[in-house]
């Protein structure tokens, strides 16, 4: 079946750092990808959508600057958020789909935590 | 865009009861209906999804309903485990191509089934 790996799982990081979080389909190809982030007991909420070869859509009152989103294959869409601060930390899950009507797979996700 | 209404946002049954999760959504134009369960720090898992075209579908335990007039899509549980506790998402989307098209969750229901 189709997966999709996402890499690290789980980052602490100082205030101000910047974070790179990958996102892959291992065995199919995505030209689109999606980023969600999900606070403590809450729903997920899409961010962006990542489009191969072309600009990330983001979600009103996401912060294209601060989410920096690369899309440059058609199996690898990284999310960088830059200069985070605390408030920036929760998970970060991305997901995939293949062609036609294939239902989306989501990553393991990655756990942020700013000091 | 889209808004989707889900209730309870907790629900404790006892082991071999039933369980039901309620969704209500906003656009029309929606035609896809997932449900993922979520276990705590991990992905969300699709468990059965729907589409428009028809109004019931069942998976062994599983079932999901849907009502397009009234815009509303139901969970159902039979014969609940213990390993059935999690916290369930309900999401809507449109397009044929699923694979490609953002969800729209709902806030989540958590499940908690007693031994």
């Amino acid at each position: 079946g189709a997966v999709v790996s996402q890499h690290p799982s789980w980052v602490i990081c100082k205030s101000g750092t910047s974070v790179k979080i990958e996102c892959r389909s291992l065995d199919f190809q995505a030209t689109t990808m999606f980023w969600y982030r999900q606070f403590p007991k809450q729903s997920l909420m899409l961010m962006a959508t990542s489009n191969e070869g072309s600009k990330a859509t983001y979600e009103q009152g996401v912060e294209k600057d601060k989410f920096l989103i690369n899309h440059a294959s058609l199996t690898l869409s990284t999310l960088t958020v830059t200069s985070a601060h605390p408030e920036d930390s929760s998970f970060y899950i991305c997901s995939a789909g293949g062609q036609g009507s294939q239902p989306q797979h989501f990553g393991d996700g990655t756990r942020l935590s700013i000091l | 865009g889209e808004n989707v209404e889900q209730h309870p946002s907790t629900l404790s049954v006892q082991e071999g009861d039933s369980a039901v999760i309620k969704c209500t959504y906003s656009d029309s134009a929606s035609n896809y209906f997932p449900w993922y369960k979520q276990e705590l720090g991990k992905r969300p898992q699709l468990i059965i999804d729907i589409r428009s075209n028809v109004g019931e579908k069942k998976d062994q335990r599983i079932a999901v309903t849907l009502n397009k007039t009234a815009k509303h899509f139901s969970l159902h549980i039979t014969e609940t485990q213990p390993e059935d506790s999690a916290v369930y998402f309900c999401a809507a989307s449109y397009g044929m191509d699923t694979g490609r098209r953002a969800l729209t969750f709902g806030s989540g229901t958590r499940l908690q089934v007693q031994p």
